[in-house]
């Protein structure tokens, strides 16, 4: 079974500054997406970013990057810029591309980011 | 809708008491998923639906849960005899198909709270 660790419960950054924050996960899978989900008060989670594990440029969405380290199976969030909507819960999660359970996300526990102005 | 729907927004219930979640998902959204968020942890996964069916009924905890879905639309997650355990947000998602290349869109849960 793949499992995803999250092991900063809770980080903080100043506005206008970068924080990254870390993920690693277990698998034996060759083929799998990886994700960063964003859950601020309202509950709602919101996708921030993707990555295909097969393509080795990492993938990135405006201010939102990420380190994809395959090898080393860690997958770390870069947050450029940082603006008071950015804190919220955020969840490291991952899915498998083979057919069997390709449906189901693995969670980790997530990372508290606080923004200071 | 616009998006996945879930009602109540909260719900506080006696502990033995059973109660009734619903999800209200994307028009024409297959597939459809419920979740377990308890306090300081991931989401933990529930169950499956693709159609009204439920391939996966895997993640739910015990006897005391279970869901159903209709008309490929709704579903109602149903736990009873609550227990202060199952204190938790229950989030459903839903998605256009099950393979991987479908992006989930979540609802804003329900948070249970069990005394």
């Amino acid at each position: 079974a793949q499992t995803v660790t999250q092991s900063q419960p809770e980080m903080s950054v100043q506005e206008a500054e970068t924080v990254t924050l870390s993920c690693t996960y277990d698998t034996s899978e060759s083929d799998y997406y990886l994700f960063w989900y964003k859950q601020p008060p309202s509950r709602q989670m919101i996708l921030v970013i993707r990555q295909e594990a097969y393509k080795q440029q990492n993938a990135t969405e405006n201010r939102f990057s990420v380190n994809f380290q395959k090898a080393a199976k860690s997958f770390s969030l870069k947050i450029s810029d940082s603006q008071l909507g950015d804190a919220a819960m955020y969840f490291c999660a991952y899915r498998s591309a083979n057919g069997g359970s390709n449906y189901k996300l693995t969670f980790g526990k997530g990372t508290l980011l606080t923004v200071n102005p | 809708g616009a998006g996945v729907s879930q009602s109540p927004s909260n719900k506080v219930t006696e502990k033995g008491k059973d109660v009734e979640l619903r999800c209200d998902p994307i028009s024409g959204h297959t597939a459809l998923y419920w979740y377990r968020q308890r306090l300081g942890q991931g989401l933990e996964f529930l169950i499956y639906f693709q159609g009204n069916s439920a391939p996966d009924k895997s993640g739910l905890p015990s006897d005391r849960f279970s869901a159903e879905r209709t008309g490929e639309s709704v579903s109602t997650l149903t736990i009873q005899r609550t227990q202060q355990e199952d204190s938790a947000v229950y989030l459903c998602a839903s998605s256009l198909g099950s393979g991987v290349g479908y992006g989930y869109t979540f609802g804003s849960g329900t948070r249970l709270t069990v005394v």
